[in-house]
């Protein structure tokens, strides 16, 4: 079965500050992978998805994410973040009969 | 509706109590999926439905969880005899059917078992 590895489990940073958050699965083959977002109170969103193709995604609200292959691995990336990118990011991989498995979550605190 | 709708959004139960967590999901959606989500953790798979048919619930954690979708639309999540480790938020998600849509999820269920 799939495991999905997310490194940072808190990371603080200031406004207009760069973002990369990481996320390695744990075995190959054909993968699908998401994004998912958490804010405040609300519940997971979809911010982007990987399914095949361009391996550079974009996404809502200026996210994007790189899959390598090579890497197993699928980092979500933000050029400049803002205050309201406060949230807890997960990664998931799809795994056999459509069912997503989670990484453990990072809770991004960005301060203003 | 216009998203996932779970209830009640929050419940406490003595140990040992039953409980019953309803899903609403977006109308149309074929599938509908349950996850378990600890504190600290991401949310971990509990069962998946095609309409009316539990397909997979290889996550279930026990024979106290059972969950249901009779008609093809809502779903329900019952844990018997409670116990302090089923504490947690219990999601429920939905999609069209494809993968390709990604899944809707609902705010979720807090269950806290005292």
């Amino acid at each position: 079965a799939q495991s999905v590895s997310q490194h940072n489990h808190h990371v603080i940073l200031s406004e207009a500050a760069s973002l990369e958050l990481g996320c390695n699965y744990s075995y190959g083959g054909t993968v699908n992978l998401f994004w998912y977002v958490q804010y405040p109170g609300q519940h997971l969103q979809l911010l982007l998805k990987y399914f095949s193709g361009d391996p550079l995604v974009k996404g809502i609200k200026g996210f994007e994410a790189e899959f390598i292959k090579s890497k197993f691995s699928f980092n979500l990336r933000k050029p400049s973040v803002q205050w309201s990118d406060t949230a807890e990011y997960f990664c998931a991989v799809m795994e056999y009969g459509n069912k997503l498995v989670f990484g453990a979550g990072t809770i991004l605190r960005v301060k203003s | 509706g216009a998203g996932v709708s779970q209830s009640p959004r929050y419940k406490v139960a003595k140990r040992g109590q039953d409980v019953a967590l309803r899903c609403d999901p977006i109308s149309g959606h074929v599938s509908l999926f349950w996850y378990q989500q600890a504190l600290g953790q991401g949310p971990e798979f509990l069962t998946y439905f095609q309409n009316e048919a539990q397909l997979d619930k290889s996550g279930l954690p026990s024979d106290r969880f059972f969950a249901e979708r009779p008609e093809g639309s809502v779903s329900t999540l019952k844990i018997q005899r409670t116990q302090q480790e089923d504490s947690a938020v219990y999601l429920c998600a939905s999609s069209p059917g494809s993968s390709n849509y990604g899944y809707t999820f609902g705010s979720g269920t807090r269950l806290t078992v005292v």
